[in-house]
């Protein structure tokens, strides 16, 4: 079955600090792949997708993820951390009709000033 | 912008009593998905919706049920609550084309006791 792995569940990082969020998916085709990213007390917002293409995609806030066929994974990447990037960030692979996605466990990223 | 609306954002029921959840999306979206988010698990999907009166069961769907009269409101219904499906419900849409982004609600945070 498809799934998407994300093994850290908490990463804790100083501001101005490169962050790396790691997410592996296993998928038999070409992945639609996702960053989400959930504020405390909020709803999911998009950070980036990828669908085909150029395998850097680069999305809001200063986020950018690689695909990475070989390895199967889908890292999310940021140069310098901001305080406002602590909340929780989730990897997620289209799986299904209807965009059906399959979600990551979520890492927490907690922001040290 | 999209905008998804939740009824609720906090919500205290009792064992048994039956609950509604309201979501409404203002995209003309045809596909709309519920979600329960617990700590650790990520999201899991419960149910999603093609089209008016369309429902398919997505990978959590027992103890629940759903409603689609309109395209715009997908309403999840808890027929008998139990303290176990206290948890962070999560409503989404989409459009229909493959790859589309999932635009998600606030939230309900349902406790039930």
């Amino acid at each position: 079955a498809q799934s998407v792995t994300q093994p850290d569940i908490h990463i804790t990082v100083s501001e101005g600090a490169s962050l790396e969020l790691r997410c592996n998916y296993s998928y038999g085709a070409t992945p639609y792949l996702f960053w989400y990213v959930q504020s405390p007390g909020q709803g999911l917002q998009l950070l980036l997708k990828y669908f085909s293409g150029d395998t850097l995609v680069q999305g809001i806030k200063g986020f950018e993820a690689e695909f990475k066929r070989s390895q199967s994974s889908f890292n999310l990447r940021k140069p310098s951390v901001h305080w406002s990037d602590a909340a929780e960030y989730f990897c997620a692979v289209i799986t299904g009709g209807g965009n059906k996605l399959t979600f990551g466990t979520g890492t927490q990223l907690k922001v040290e000033l | 912008d999209v905008k998804v609306t939740q009824s609720s954002r906090y919500l205290v029921k009792r064992t048994g009593e039956k609950v509604f959840l309201e979501c409404v999306q203002d995209m003309d979206h045809e596909n709309m998905f519920w979600y329960r988010q617990d700590p650790g698990l990520g999201l899991r999907l419960i149910y999603f919706s093609y089209d008016v009166k369309m429902k398919e069961k997505g990978d959590i769907p027992e103890g629940y049920s759903v409603s689609r009269e309109k395209k715009e409101r997908f309403s999840l219904i808890l027929e008998s609550a139990s303290t176990n499906q206290t948890s962070m419900y999560l409503c989404a849409s989409s459009s229909g084309r493959l790859g589309e982004t999932q635009y998600f609600g606030p939230g309900t945070r349902l406790l039930v006791l």
